[in-house]
């Protein structure tokens, strides 16, 4: 059974860092292309980055580029996100996603979300 | 990567039909037949409920049909139940491995 679980979320000031972790179990992080999502009450969802491919290959949301990076360890199973420089707009519950078998962007599997507050 | 039109809000009478319209651009929706829908109750993760425009995963009742024409995508939820008031969106791939979101539509059962 494939299952997700996000943490690392919390309240952080502006401009600070935060590290998001997200372990997977029932498949390999490192054979499937997985993605963070975020949503806020004002915006709904948005596409945040995915990482795939055996040379770990990333891509970023032109909000995130250049401040969040996304990362996986085969070893303990997980996907990270680093999330550098955050701004109050950045305010989210961001959540791990597994692509459906058929991928670009249906996302079958979804973990239960944590939620990151930047606020002074 | 500019997010994808999704009407406010929706709604309809037990067992009548609503569509939900998802418009997007040509570089996205018009672009590529991989459009997924999701539905999400108060309090939980989304939900795949449409994939690739109209195919739906298994166990996601066939009162969910999805459709596209040039820009535009749409659900249709038929025969409505009271289980179906949730907020739904749509997404599109829109290329150089990158996603966008509909705004959500909030969907009541009257």
């Amino acid at each position: 059974e494939v299952q997700l679980l996000e943490s690392g979320g919390g309240l952080v000031q502006p401009g600070g860092s935060l590290r998001l972790s997200c372990v997977a179990s029932g498949f390999p992080v490192y054979n499937s292309p997985m993605t963070w999502v975020r949503q806020t009450p004002g915006k709904g969802l948005e596409w945040v980055s995915l990482i795939y491919g055996g040379h770990d290959n990333t891509y970023y949301a032109d909000s995130v580029r250049g401040r969040f990076t996304i990362s996986r360890d085969t070893s303990t199973n997980t996907l990270y996100l680093e999330m550098n420089s955050l701004r109050a707009e950045d305010t989210a519950l961001y959540y791990c996603a597994k692509e459906h078998r058929t991928g670009y962007g249906s996302y079958e599997y979804w973990g239960q979300g944590t939620l990151v507050t930047v606020s002074s | 990567q500019s997010a994808l039109t999704q009407p406010l809000s929706a709604s309809g009478s037990p067992g009548q039909s609503v569509t939900i319209s998802c418009i997007g651009s040509s570089s996205d929706i018009g672009a590529y037949n991989f459009v997924s829908w999701y539905q999400q109750h108060p309090g939980k993760a989304p939900k795949l409920i449409i994939y690739g425009v109209s195919s739906r995963p298994s166990g996601v009742p066939d009162r969910f049909f999805g459709s596209k024409s040039a820009n535009t995508a749409s659900l249709t939820v038929s025969g409505l139940q009271a289980e179906d008031e949730a907020d739904y969106y749509c997404n599109s791939y829109a290329g150089s491995n990158t996603v966008v979101f509909g705004g959500g539509t909030k969907l009541t059962v009257l």
